[in-house]
């Protein structure tokens, strides 16, 4: 079965520390890629997306992701973080029209928290 | 323009009972999609509907139901609690397909005694 592995459960990191979260998944055929985040009491809001085109993408709040086809990976990385930057990351996976016959859903890895401290 | 909209935001109920929870989906978007969340499995796919109709369904008992309606509002139906159930459920809507962005709303948090 398809699906997405996200290699950290929980990561402590200082404020201005590189972040870099890793996301896996198990598809070989065209995928849409996302990374979601939710902060502490709120609702899932969309980090970043890649469909097709620059395999590096650039989201909101400084952050991007490299997808690298021939890993099946979907990294997301920030080069500073700030203390606001606490939340839990989500990654997730499309695979359009032919993600095994279905229509598409999101796929999503199991969540990496970050805690960021001041 | 508005949001995703959940109600109830919260809900206690017993084993054994049902309950409905409703989505109301970004103006014009015709696509709404269900997802459990649960400390241990994470965030599943319920089921997706598209014009009044189921598109696609994930791994879940018969006891998980939904339906949409001719606004596109969308309500999910569990009869038969189980404790198992207690969960926040997401409701995500987007344009036409789930292929693209999907927007979230705030859940609705299930606790089943």
């Amino acid at each position: 079965a398809q699906s997405v592995s996200q290699h950290n459960h929980h990561v402590i990191l200082s404020e201005a520390a590189s972040l870099e979260l890793g996301c896996n998944y198990s598809y070989g055929g065209t995928v849409n890629l996302f990374w979601y985040v939710q902060y502490p009491g709120q609702h899932l809001q969309l980090l970043l997306k890649y469909f097709s085109g620059d395999p590096l993408v650039k989201g909101i709040k400084g952050f991007e992701a490299e997808f690298i086809k021939s890993k099946f990976s979907f990294n997301l990385r920030k080069p500073s973080v700030q203390w606001s930057d606490t939340a839990e990351y989500f990654c997730a996976v499309n695979g359009g029209m032919n993600y095994g016959g279905s229509q598409g859903n999101l796929i999503f890895g199991k969540g990496t928290k970050l805690s960021v401290k001041p | 323009k508005a949001g995703v909209t959940q109600t109830p935001r919260y809900l206690i109920k017993t084993r054994g009972q049902q309950v409905t929870l409703s989505c109301s989906p970004i103006s014009g978007h015709r696509s709404v999609s269900w997802y459990q969340q649960t400390p241990g499995q994470g965030l599943q796919f319920l089921f997706e509907y598209f014009s009044e109709t189921q598109r696609n369904k994930g791994n879940f008992p018969g006891r998980f139901s939904g339906r949409q309606f001719s606004n596109s509002r969308s309500e999910m139906n569990v009869s038969t609690l189980e404790l198992g159930d207690s969960a926040l459920y997401l409701c995500a809507s987007s344009i036409t397909n789930p292929e693209e962005t999907q927007y979230f709303g705030p859940g609705t948090r299930l606790l089943v005694l």
